[in-house]
């Protein structure tokens, strides 16, 4: 297993339309975090997942946004109907072992969204 | 709740010249602290955490960072700086209590001069 894996590296949409990006964790990881990072910024907390349960979701997170993670393995984060603000690059990461799964904690590569 | 503070934004350096970049930090219990990297485009690598024990901590790349409990900082220090460290440095705590979820400051753009 060579790590945490962001699927696509990077989108451009256009705004109005839907994309979907995917995280493969760490396999043994129980825990896995979406972020998002705007130009300039550092990483804001979206959601986490424990297994396949989704147990806290950021006010950051609006009603055009979801987040699943079937069977707990890899998750996925939609954006419906994109806008300009949504501009983003969204990481994924994952955890496991102990301090709540702090020892373990890995960062993907991300996924860059572009909304023209 | 958690807040971690960067107080500088941009830092110039030379090559060869020492470097500390400055991480204080907002928590109630004991916190869990992290230095990490970004170049440009990329993910986040992680360069060093502190969990307990020795407050003085190693990471790569020859980098270290020492918390100080009494200052709330967690400061980032590398003796000779190499123009491949130019990048944007991002310092984060982390708690248990929050999902172990970070939270991240705003970032130091290192540039290193020839």
């Amino acid at each position: 297993d060579t790590g945490v894996s962001q699927d696509p590296r990077h989108k451009i949409t256009k705004r109005g339309q839907n994309v979907t990006f995917r995280c493969d964790p760490i396999s043994e990881h129980n825990r896995l975090y979406w972020y998002r990072q705007t130009l300039g910024q550092g990483p804001e907390f979206l959601t986490y997942f424990q297994n396949e349960a989704q147990l806290e979701k950021s006010r950051l997170l609006s009603d055009r946004f979801s987040a699943e993670r079937p069977k707990g393995s890899f998750s996925t984060l939609e954006i419906q109907r994109t806008e300009q603000g949504d501009s983003a690059m969204y990481l994924c990461a994952s955890g496991e072992g102990n301090r709540g799964g702090l020892e373990g904690y890995t960062f993907g590569s991300g996924t860059r969204l572009t909304v023209v | 709740a958690q807040s971690v503070t960067q107080p500088d934004i941009h830092i110039t350096v030379s090559e060869g010249a020492s470097l500390e970049l400055r991480c204080n930090y907002s928590y109630g219990a004991t916190p869990y602290l992290f230095w990490y990297v970004q170049s440009p485009g990329q993910g986040l690598q992680l360069l060093l955490k502190y969990f307990s024990g020795d407050t003085l901590v190693q990471g790569i790349k020859g980098f270290e960072a020492e918390f100080k409990r009494s200052q709330s900082s967690f400061n980032l220090r590398k003796p000779s700086v190499h123009w491949s460290d130019a990048a944007e440095y991002f310092c984060a705590v982390g708690a248990t209590t929050s999902g172990s979820r970070l939270t991240f400051g705003e970032g130091t753009q290192l540039t290193v001069n020839p």
